[in-house]
């Protein structure tokens, strides 16, 4: 079993939509869990990162984790075109070793 | 953030060469990292950047191929030694301001080797 497992898409959801985007995990040292945003030909941006169960909000994205279930998502609320880009999970057992899915590709459609 | 410059920001070279890839923040970090990020794979950790000292590889990487340097808190280099078309690959260049905060990315070299 890998230590986090994220399914690579594409995922392809009209504008305006709500948009979930998921990942499992097996390693339960894991502590922090991140969210990049990556666009073709650039490096993955942090979106957001959370140390704890529960929900954190930024703007129109959505983080949660629940880490009974070794379970994180991504929510984008009202989805736009600019939102098509591959997404990945990340984590880390604060050793400053980062584990990454391998991504989810997005496709908003206009 | 941190505003990280990579370069060169692609490259094409020839098997047998090295090429050394620069990364450079615009502020002092204390934490600089190298990762590989192949095609439909996930980021690979090469190894962290540690200054005045040998930087730490991971599993499956060793210093002889990909030697780094990291003279200061603001700037770190990767060399891929003696390049095969196994090393074609996007090298990406992470930096975190203290030890366990989230890390940022520079935009990566891609290497291609034929």
């Amino acid at each position: 079993q890998k230590e986090v497992e994220q399914d690579p898409g594409p995922l392809s959801v009209p504008e305006g939509a709500i948009v979930s985007l998921n990942c499992t995990y097996s390693n339960s040292a894991f502590q922090y869990f991140m969210w990049y945003r990556q666009y073709s030909r650039k490096g993955p941006e942090l979106l957001m990162y959370t140390y704890s169960s529960g929900n954190k909000e930024d703007g129109r994205f959505t983080a949660q984790v629940d880490k009974s279930s070794k379970y994180i998502s991504l929510f984008i609320r009202d989805s736009q075109p600019s939102d098509s880009a591959t997404y990945l999970c990340a984590m880390s057992s604060r050793d400053d070793k980062i584990i990454f899915g391998k991504g989810t590709r997005l496709h908003i459609l206009p | 953030s941190a505003v990280i410059s990579q370069k060169p920001s692609r490259d094409i070279c020839q098997r047998g060469t090295s090429l050394t890839i620069q990364c450079q923040v615009d502020s002092q970090v204390t934490m600089m990292f190298w990762y590989r990020q192949q095609p439909g794979q996930s980021l690979t950790l090469i190894a962290t950047a540690n200054q005045g000292s040998e930087a730490t590889y991971e599993s499956g990487f060793v210093i002889d191929k990909f030697p780094i340097s990291r003279p200061n808190l603001t700037f770190s280099t990767l060399t891929v030694s003696n390049m095969s078309p196994e090393d074609s690959s996007i090298y990406l260049c992470s930096v975190a301001p203290n030890s366990n905060q989230p890390q940022h990315f520079g935009d990566g070299t891609r290497l291609s080797i034929l």
